[in-house]
């Protein structure tokens, strides 16, 4: 157990439609990261927050946007949904800023099905 | 940009069988590399890293050693078990960023 909490588990839903998957960090870490994995792009790095603020940007289309709230745990809104948004959703979180050589530690992801 | 590549697979073994898992790398400036496992239906788990040139990192019988001249981080196990039957990937990350790179992943299938 890694101690990254992702909710739900599972998420079905309808081309055009809107989701928000969850992540609780492990308890004390500051850093929130966001990746998709998909079977033709592999693992991508999305989005990474700390302490409440963006950190750091990386492939995240527009129709996607994410937070970090003060409690530390994370959200990160899909909209406009399409079937090629498809895929595991895996949430991670460190200690510190994330510039240092620390590792990340991953939840077990949310799978997204668009029908 | 920073780039990691792994060998395809499915890497097929027998029970205690050597195994390697090639990865290599392009990174600007001094990366840190990790090997990491996903079991089937469950988030990824940090199985060794290497911070530096020579560092060797290992756990759980694996092993794999930083060579800053081939720029490759090979994942090897003496003698893989059943339960070794995951997907494994290589990552990298660059000093003073926060994102990791990962390589597409190598699946490793192994029969008793």
């Amino acid at each position: 157990d890694s101690g990254v909490t992702q909710t739900p588990k599972h998420l079905i839903t309808a081309t055009g439609q809107r989701v928000t998957l969850r992540c609780s960090p492990r308890s004390g870490d500051l850093s929130v990261y966001w990746y998709q994995q998909s079977l033709d792009q592999g693992l991508q790095f999305l989005i990474h927050y700390y302490n409440g603020e963006e950190r750091a940007k990386g492939n995240i289309l527009e129709r996607f946007s994410a937070q970090q709230f003060p409690d530390l745990h994370s959200e990160l809104n899909l909209s406009s949904l399409e079937l090629g948004d498809s895929a595991l959703y895996f949430c991670a979180s460190s200690d510190g800023t994330g510039d240092s050589n620390q590792p990340q530690h991953f939840g077990d992801g949310t799978r997204l099905s668009i029908l | 940009g920073d780039s990691v590549t792994q060998m395809e697979g499915p890497v097929t073994l027998s029970e205690e069988a050597f195994l390697t898992i090639n990865c290599t790398y392009t990174a600007t400036g001094y990366p840190s590399l990790f090997w990491y496992v996903q079991y089937p239906g469950e988030g990824l788990q940090l199985l060794l890293k290497a911070t530096k040139a020579d560092d060797k990192g290992s756990n759980k019988g694996f092993e794999a050693t930083y060579r800053k001249e081939t720029t490759s981080f090979h994942l090897e196990k003496g003698s893989v078990q059943v339960s070794d039957s995951a997907v494994y990937f290589c990552a990298l990350k660059t000093s003073g960023y926060s994102t990791l790179t990962f390589g597409k992943g190598t699946m490793l299938l192994v029969s008793p």
